[in-house]
């Protein structure tokens, strides 16, 4: 059981690339999610999927897409990437958002710098 | 609506000594909280989560953690500290019906040998 994967660990863009932060998991979870931690700020939802084919916005979803075709993967798109993008993303998923009160499962980052 | 505080930004104790990071939360309806915690370059783990059950909580490695409805506190306890609990801690909340977690701005734990 790998539990929650991404990739890359590091990345360095361009102002105005567009990159595809990549996020599986292997526990048939329901529920996934992007975060962004920024310093002195915790963790900010962007984007998160309560199934295949269901997405919604989170707190911060400017600048960001993301689509889910499969139960395992869910993507995080960069389409003109800015400096304030600069951070450090986080990719979880839980078996079911039944009322919040379920254990989110944490990849181990992807920190992106963008010149 | 839902936050969280936490209240400092960096504890440091020597090790042996007791821990105390503290957690101050809002919400408007009855919520559940939880302690995650990160160590340096890695990603977030659980390590305790109140859900309307008990109010004293007991986690993984030794931390409990009390939920106080009269004070909108739940903050993190171990009786003494280890070299391994030098992480950064999250307080978080969440709510039935919202689709997301609220994060606290994090606690910095040093712990000095």
């Amino acid at each position: 059981n790998a539990g929650v994967t991404q990739t890359p660990k590091f990345q360095v863009l361009k102002t105005g690339q567009s990159m595809t932060l990549q996020c599986a998991q292997d526990m048939n979870h329901e529920y996934m999610s992007w975060y962004r931690q920024d310093p002195g700020m915790g963790l900010r939802l962007i984007h998160y999927s309560v199934g295949a084919g269901i997405t919604d916005q989170g707190e911060v979803p400017n600048g960001y897409n993301v689509s889910r075709s499969t139960t395992e993967d869910f993507p995080l798109r960069l389409l003109s990437a800015a400096p304030s993008q600069t951070s450090v993303y986080f990719c979880a998923s839980s078996y079911s958002w039944t009322g919040g009160v379920n254990e989110q499962f944490f990849g181990p980052g992807t920190r992106l710098t963008v010149l | 609506a839902q936050s969280v505080t936490q209240l400092d930004s960096h504890v440091s104790v020597s090790e042996g000594t007791p821990v105390l990071l503290r957690c101050n939360y809002s919400s408007s309806y009855s919520p559940s909280l939880f302690w995650y915690v990160q160590h340096p370059n890695k990603g977030l783990q659980l390590l305790l989560k109140y859900t309307s059950a008990a109010t004293l909580v007991k986690g993984i490695n030794g931390f409990e953690a009390e939920f106080k409805k009269s004070e909108t506190s739940f903050h993190l306890t171990k009786p003494s500290a280890h070299m391994s609990d030098a992480a950064e801690y999250f307080c978080v909340v969440s709510v039935f019906g919202a689709n997301n977690l609220f994060f606290g701005t994090g606690t910095r734990l040093t712990v000095i040998p």
